[in-house]
């Protein structure tokens, strides 16, 4: 079936490093692909997402690719900051004709300043 | 918007209790699912509804659980008798009408539940 597969976490970074969370997918078709944050006693907040193949989605300094040739869409921001600790999550939505999302498991990312 | 609203925020009950959570969803939308988050599992979606039709209930874990939604603005969770592994914050969130595009899903604060 269709899955998610994330870097385990925690993820520690220092202020205003560089931040990669991989994430890979399998399913079948062309699903489009989504990052949520979830910050501490948080519901899940969409923080961007692509469509379609070459893709690129962006939001608050945040960005993420869609590789349809490695099924990767891996999450980077050039300069974290204290304010991004949070759990982020990569998501598909499957072509199959329900509207459901299936998530990865979560990362943890902690920046300290 | 007032955004996915659910109650309680937090719920301590006793083993064989019954739990009952609540969640409105975002007026006009067409989508509400309920989730389930632990440590061990991550997070699951134990079912959705679509124009207040149950769509997909496969995630619900056993016959204890069950969830209705009598109208557009309403839903509930509910848990009959409650054991300790159901601890885990419960979720409800909403979304539009995807069709062919790109939709979000909104989600609410969570119910925190506790049952010892």
């Amino acid at each position: 079936g269709d899955s998610v597969t994330q870097m385990e976490g925690p993820v520690t970074l220092s202020e205003e490093a560089f931040l990669t969370i991989n994430c890979t997918y399998t399913a079948t078709g062309y699903p489009s692909l989504f990052w949520y944050v979830q910050y501490p006693g948080e519901g899940l907040q969409l923080l961007l997402k692509a469509t379609k193949a070459d893709d690129k989605g962006s939001n608050k300094g945040f960005e993420a690719t869609y590789r349809k040739e490695t099924t990767s869409f891996h999450l980077e921001k050039g300069s974290v900051q204290v304010s991004d600790s949070a759990v982020y999550f990569c998501a598909l939505r499957t072509n199959t004709g329900f509207q459901k999302l299936v998530f990865g498991t979560g990362t943890r990312l902690l920046v300290s300043p | 918007d007032a955004g996915v609203i659910q109650s309680p925020r937090h719920e301590v009950t006793e083993m064989g209790q019954e739990v009952t959570l609540r969640c409105k969803p975002i007026s006009g939308h067409d989508y509400l699912f309920w989730y389930r988050q632990t440590m061990m599992r991550g997070l699951e979606l134990l079912i959705y509804f679509n124009n207040n039709v149950p769509i997909d209930d496969s995630g619900m874990p056993e016959d204890r659980f069950s969830a209705k939604m009598p109208n557009a603005s309403f839903s509930t969770l509910k848990i009959q008798p409650s054991e300790p592994r159901d601890s885990a914050v419960y979720f409800c969130a909403s979304s539009p009408l995807g069709g062919a595009g790109v939709y979000e899903q909104y989600f609410g604060p969570g119910t925190r539940l506790t049952v010892t």
